[in-house]
């Protein structure tokens, strides 16, 4: 079962940031949070992960707070393509385990 | 496009027939898995080969299917007497040996068992 939990769905104004949560209350101290995006009709994107620090790439940023039992991915610019489902996953890095997906959170994206 | 493919890419069938569907992950990528998803839900983990051996498979593995790697390049995976409740999308994902923490997902196959 996935050990995360999201809204199920969101909106956002085209331009405006995008920010996504998830509790992930029960992470283990070797538990990184990954992002994955699902666009329609495609398979999961990569987005992001981090272990405690925040981290930033080209897609999104993802704030962890300090206790790791919560997490933020922030899409600053949100775009119509970014509409999607946004799912938040708990993993340990081992470099082989499966995902485990919940149900994540549709986030629209409107004109 | 170096990306991890799939086929068929969609798939309809009747009840009871066979299928299998195909993957082709990234060249170089010795991780393999298979995800099913099925409407509404996120993608299900089914199993996982490194190389040619499959390591992992999932409770939802049931022994109507069947997942191959047999040169630890592409995989098949085979489902035997069709039922309604398979339909699904089925995806594909690889990972590089090490030092990854991201999975590629191909586009999935699409099954309809009527």
């Amino acid at each position: 079962d996935a050990k995360t939990t999201q809204p199920p769905s969101m909106d956002c104004a085209e331009g405006r940031a995008a920010n996504l949560p998830c509790n992930h209350s029960t992470i283990s101290g070797n538990e990184y949070v990954y992002w994955y995006r699902q666009i329609h009709s495609q398979g999961p994107q990569y987005i992001i992960h981090g272990l405690k620090n925040n981290e930033t790439n080209e897609m999104a940023s993802l704030i962890i707070t300090e206790d790791r039992k919560s997490s933020t991915l922030i899409l600053p610019h949100a775009t119509l393509r970014d509409t999607a489902v946004y799912y938040c996953i708990v993993r340990p890095y081992s470099g082989n385990t499966p995902l485990v997906f919940g149900k994540g959170t549709r986030l629209s994206v409107i004109a | 496009d170096t990306g991890v493919s799939q086929n068929p890419r969609h798939k309809i069938t009747k009840r009871g027939q066979n299928v299998t569907f195909r993957c082709d992950p990234i060249s170089e990528h010795n991780r393999l898995y298979w995800y099913r998803q099925t409407l509404g839900q996120g993608p299900e983990f089914l199993t996982y080969f490194q190389n040619e051996a499959q390591l992992e498979k999932s409770r939802l593995l049931s022994d109507r299917f069947s997942a191959e790697r047999p040169k630890g390049s592409f995989s098949t995976l085979e489902i035997q007497r069709t039922e309604q409740g398979d339909s699904a999308m089925y995806l594909c994902a690889s990972t590089p040996r090490t030092g990854s923490h991201e999975q590629f997902f191909g586009p999935g196959t699409r099954l309809t068992v009527l």
